[in-house]
């Protein structure tokens, strides 16, 4: 059973930084591109940044390049987020999502349950 | 500019059908697109993965009242005999050159 688990989340105040973690398993972690996807509540969902299988692709949302850094370690099956000079507007649920595979590397076929970040004051 | 365009609100009657639309800006109806369901205060659901020519993969334990098709730069998600806990938000998601993944707006569902 495939199973994506996001950890980290919290109360963080405007300015700070914040570490995601997404633990994966029942599938080859290193054969996946991976994804951060995030939910303003009340919103729809934004895109925030992606990885390719050996960490040699990435790409960010324009509204967090340069503040978020995006990592894998394959070894231990797990994804991060670095989030720097954080926000009001980054308020959001964070998941952790897989992609396809094969031809359809970025379309997410799973979803972690999310974790929760609140930057404020 | 990649964009997916959904309509923002839907309406069907319980046992009934619907057809959810998600567009494609044009020069961009070759690709694919995937589908993905969020129940109220719940995360995303991965729902199918839905190819040009209306061919489709559903997710696991996705029921087969859902189902996929395809015309031109439109991609659509039917759901038969409606039920009460098919009242969610909708999503189609793809991706661009490089990694620069989209989303549409959403569609939200309401079953009367």
């Amino acid at each position: 059973e495939v199973q994506l688990v996001e950890s980290g989340g919290g109360l963080v105040q405007p300015g700070r930084s914040l570490r995601l973690s997404c633990a994966v398993s029942g599938f080859t972690f290193d054969d996946y591109a991976m994804n951060w996807v995030r939910q303003a509540p009340g919103k729809g969902l934004e895109w925030v940044s992606g990885i390719n299988w050996n960490s040699g692709m990435i790409g960010y949302a324009d509204s967090v390049k340069g503040r978020f850094t995006i990592s894998r370690d394959n070894a231990k099956k797990s994804l991060y987020l670095q989030m720097n000079s954080l926000r009001d507007e980054d308020t959001a649920f964070y998941y952790c999502a897989k992609g396809g595979g094969g031809g359809y590397s970025y379309l997410i076929d799973y979803w972690g349950q999310g974790t929760l970040v609140t930057v404020s004051s | 500019q990649l964009v997916l365009t959904q309509s923002p609100s839907a309406s069907a009657s319980l046992g009934a059908s619907v057809k959810l639309t998600c567009t494609l800006t044009s020069g961009h109806s070759n690709y694919a697109i995937a589908w993905h369901q969020q129940q109220p205060e719940k995360g995303p659901r991965y729902l199918m993965r839905l190819n040009s020519d209306g061919s489709h993969i559903k997710g696991d334990g996705i029921p087969d009242r859902f189902s996929g098709s395809s015309s031109g730069a439109e991609r659509y998600l039917t759901i038969s005999s409606l039920q009460s806990e098919d009242e969610a938000d909708y999503y189609c998601q793809t991706w661009g050159t490089g990694i620069h993944v989209v989303f549409g707006g959403g569609t939200k569902l309401t079953v009367l």
